[in-house]
C-alpha cells in the first residue's frame, strides 16, 4: 500500500543554515508528492508538488526533487530563516488512491538566530 | 482561495457526549476529509466523502460517523466521546479531478473529552 516515511520528527538549526527535511514513499503508481507546511495556530497549506513533467517545483525559496529511484522528495531550501519555523508534513497520492492523500508523520523545523 | 469553514473552533464535552463537528465549503469541490492531527501521529484520516450522501471509510474511523448532506457540508458526530477523542480536527476540501489535486484545510477544531 502506499505509505510516507518522515524520519525526523523534530530538526533544530540556526538561521542562515541550509535546511533539508526528508522524505521516502511508497507507491504501486506512479504517486504525486507533496510538501504541506503549517505554521504555528494555523491549518496546513500547500508549500509545493510535483510535476508530472518532472519539473522541479519550488516555493518560497523551498524546492523539492522527485527521485523515483530512491523514492524519495526530500525539502531542501539553501538558507533558513527564523520565519521557516514549522511543522512540515510530506504527502502522497496516486491513481489508485481514489483522492485519498496519505501523510508523514511530519517534521518539525525549529530555526534560531 | 478556496474557503471551507469549520465550528466550532473549540468545544468541550464529557466523557459519553454528544458531538457534531461541522464543516462547509463554497468552493464547489467533489471531495471532503476529516482528520485528526496529534503530536507524533500527524495527520490521520477519519472519514471523507466525494458527493453528497457518499460516505468512505479512512484509516482511524472507530468511535467517529460523518455526513455529507449537501456539496457543501460535512459533519463529524462523536456520540459516545472518549479522552481519546481529544485532539485538534481539520476538515479539508479537494475539487477531486485527478490525483495531484491539492487539498484546502479549514483552521481546525480543538476537541477535549474530559
Amino acid at each position: 500500500g502506499d505509505s510516507v516515511t518522515q524520519t525526523e520528527g523534530l530538526v533544530t538549526l540556526t538561521e542562515g543554515l541550509p535546511v533539508m527535511l526528508n522524505c521516502t514513499y511508497q507507491s504501486t503508481y506512479s504517486p504525486f508528492l507533496f510538501w504541506y507546511v503549517q505554521h504555528l495556530n494555523e491549518a496546513p497549506k500547500l508549500l509545493l508538488k510535483s510535476f508530472t513533467d518532472n519539473k522541479r517545483p519550488e516555493h518560497q525559496g523551498f524546492h523539492a526533487t522527485l527521485h523515483k529511484s530512491s523514492s524519495s522528495f526530500h525539502l531542501q531550501k539553501s538558507s533558513a530563516q527564523l520565519s521557516d519555523s514549522a511543522l512540515y508534513y510530506c504527502a502522497l497520492s496516486d491513481r489508485d488512491s481514489n483522492n485519498r492523500i496519505f501523510f508523514g508523520d511530519g517534521t518539525q523545523l525549529v530555526v534560531k538566530p | 482561495e478556496a474557503a471551507v469553514t469549520q465550528s466550532p473552533r473549540n468545544k468541550v464535552t464529557v466523557t459519553g457526549g454528544n458531538v457534531t463537528l461541522s464543516c462547509r465549503q463554497t468552493n464547489s469541490h467533489n471531495y471532503m476529509y476529516w482528520y485528526r492531527q496529534d503530536t507524533g501521529h500527524g495527520l490521520r484520516l477519519i472519514h471523507y466523502s466525494y458527493g453528497a450522501g457518499n460516505l468512505q471509510i479512512g484509516d482511524v474511523p472507530d468511535g467517529y460517523k460523518a455526513t455529507r448532506t449537501t456539496q457543501e457540508d460535512f459533519f463529524l458526530l462523536l456520540e459516545l466521546a472518549s479522552p481519546s477523542q481529544t485532539s485538534l480536527y481539520f476538515c479539508a476540501s479537494s475539487p477531486g479531478q485527478g490525483s495531484n489535486e491539492r487539498l484546502f484545510f479549514g483552521h481546525g477544531t480543538k476537541l477535549s473529552v474530559l
